[in-house]
């Protein structure tokens, strides 16, 4: 166990729906950071989100969007869904510092779009 | 634009047998973690390694990183069947903790 929590654990979403994925950080982290996982392949970075700020991004698509809440929760929505968005999302907490320690990641979202 | 790339993708071995994974990276880096994935689960951080020539052991597993060459390996020391996952290698461009994962290794061990 890890202390991340997100939340739904699958969902199923029709072609052009908007979805929220949440997710809890560990306590004491308080830098959030997205990614999607396709069937197969590496995570890749969506993006990152440090004190309720946008603090860098990936090659995703601004239908792709996020939040940081003062608790250091964070959200994902998608909109405009498309079928190559079915994927594993991750959510990952970490602490902000010149030491940089490993991303704690959550059990993740299943998100299939149909 | 970084890219991190593993080999081999796929991996079969015999328990006791040693094995090495690579993985390349193509901007300067400090910064290489792996993580493990089992099947239809979440990342479990194995090592993060901060400096060119840092070297971590856990158990059968033993990483090392060389930032001149852009290159991290995972060895695998007389293999048993829990090894069996997915390997992931992971770069962090930033120093913030926003990873490029490599394209994974699948690890089976046969008994």
């Amino acid at each position: 166990e890890t202390g991340v929590t997100q939340s739904p654990t699958h969902l199923i979403k029709t072609r052009g729906q908007q979805v929220t994925l949440r997710c809890s950080s560990q306590s004491g982290h308080n830098t959030v950071s997205w990614y999607q996982q396709a069937l197969g392949q590496g995570p890749q970075f969506i993006f990152q989100y440090y004190r309720e700020e946008e603090n860098g991004r990936g090659n995703f698509p601004p239908r792709f969007s996020g939040l940081q809440f003062p608790n250091y929760s964070s959200e994902l929505n998608v909109n405009a869904l498309e079928l190559d968005d079915s994927a594993l999302y991750l959510c990952a907490s970490s602490p902000r510092g010149p030491l940089n320690t490993e991303a704690f990641f959550g059990q993740g979202t299943r998100l299939t779009v149909v | 634009e970084l890219k991190v790339e593993q080999n081999p993708l796929f991996l079969s071995m015999q328990e006791g047998k040693n094995y090495t994974i690579y993985c390349n990276y193509s901007t300067t880096s400090d910064r290489l973690y792996w993580y493990r994935q089992d099947p239809g689960k979440s990342l479990e951080s194995l090592f993060v390694l901060l400096s060119n020539g840092a070297v971590k052991q856990e158990g059968r597993l033993m990483a090392s990183l060389d930032t001149k060459a852009r290159l991290s390996t995972l060895h695998i020391t007389a293999a048993v069947h829990d090894l069996s996952a997915t390997y992931f290698c992971a770069v962090d461009k930033n120093t913030g903790n926003q990873f490029y994962f490599g394209t994974g290794t699948s690890l089976t061990v046969i008994p």
